[in-house]
């Protein structure tokens, strides 16, 4: 069946770049996306791309989306202490059903 | 402000008891949905429901009820036959992707209730 995977954690010094990795196996996937969790809190959408799409950057967060790997990436610059929080990779093929990965813990070091 | 309210925040149960979760909102969305979150993995579905009056089975629907008489709600029961229901239960809400050309699928989420059994 579907399956998204990705790393548990990733720690980053405060002004550093972050790079949260994810693979997913379901090609007919239509849209990406990457979600954000706060401590004790739900999830809010950080970002998606549609499948037909390589990149897409929104201020800080570069996304990167290989179609051919099946990999999406999800580049964070100039990374703060506010970032710290759980990444979440997901896709979905449109309708009702969204797959999501075990999520990133991402640890900022000041 | 539109959004989506779950409660309780925190819930504490005896084994054996069912316990109910709410869960309302007013962003006029037709779709939602319940997840469960547990350490290490990743969200994973119980139930969802596409309009009123209709409600499917997600991946891990046994032991979990739900009821959708309006709307607005979607109150999830974690009921006794549940093995393991110590976890994080997380609510949401969309308009399905391919609705219509802007709708993406987000889902946009509540604040969680944290359910502990002793």
């Amino acid at each position: 069946g579907e399956d998204v995977e990705q790393s548990l954690f990733l720690s980053v010094r405060e002004g550093d770049s972050s790079v949260i990795n994810c693979t997913y196996t379901d090609s007919s996937s239509t849209y990406l996306y990457w979600y954000k969790q706060e401590p004790g809190a739900g999830l809010q959408l950080l970002t998606y791309i549609f499948s037909n799409m390589d990149m897409k950057q929104d201020q800080r967060l570069t996304v990167l989306l290989n179609k051919k790997d099946k990999h999406l990436s999800l580049r964070i610059a100039d990374t703060q202490t506010g970032d710290s929080a759980i990444y979440f990779c997901a896709e979905s093929t449109g309708g009702f059903k969204t797959i999501f990965g075990a999520g990133t813990r991402l640890f900022v070091k000041a | 402000d539109g959004g989506i309210t779950q409660s309780p925040k925190y819930l504490f149960r005896k084994e054996g008891q069912n316990v109910t979760l709410s869960c309302e909102q007013n962003l006029n969305h037709d779709a939602m949905y319940w997840y469960r979150q547990d350490p290490g993995q990743g969200l994973r579905l119980i139930y969802y429901s596409q309009i009123v009056n209709d409600f499917q089975k997600g991946d891990i629907a046994e032991g979990y009820s739900v009821s959708r008489e309006k709307k607005e709600s979607f109150p999830l029961t974690v009921t006794s036959a549940q093995k393991n229901p110590t976890a994080f239960y997380l609510c949401a809400s969309s308009i399905p992707s391919g609705t219509s050309a802007a709708n993406t699928g987000e889902l946009f989420f509540g604040e969680g209730s944290r359910l502990t059994v002793l």
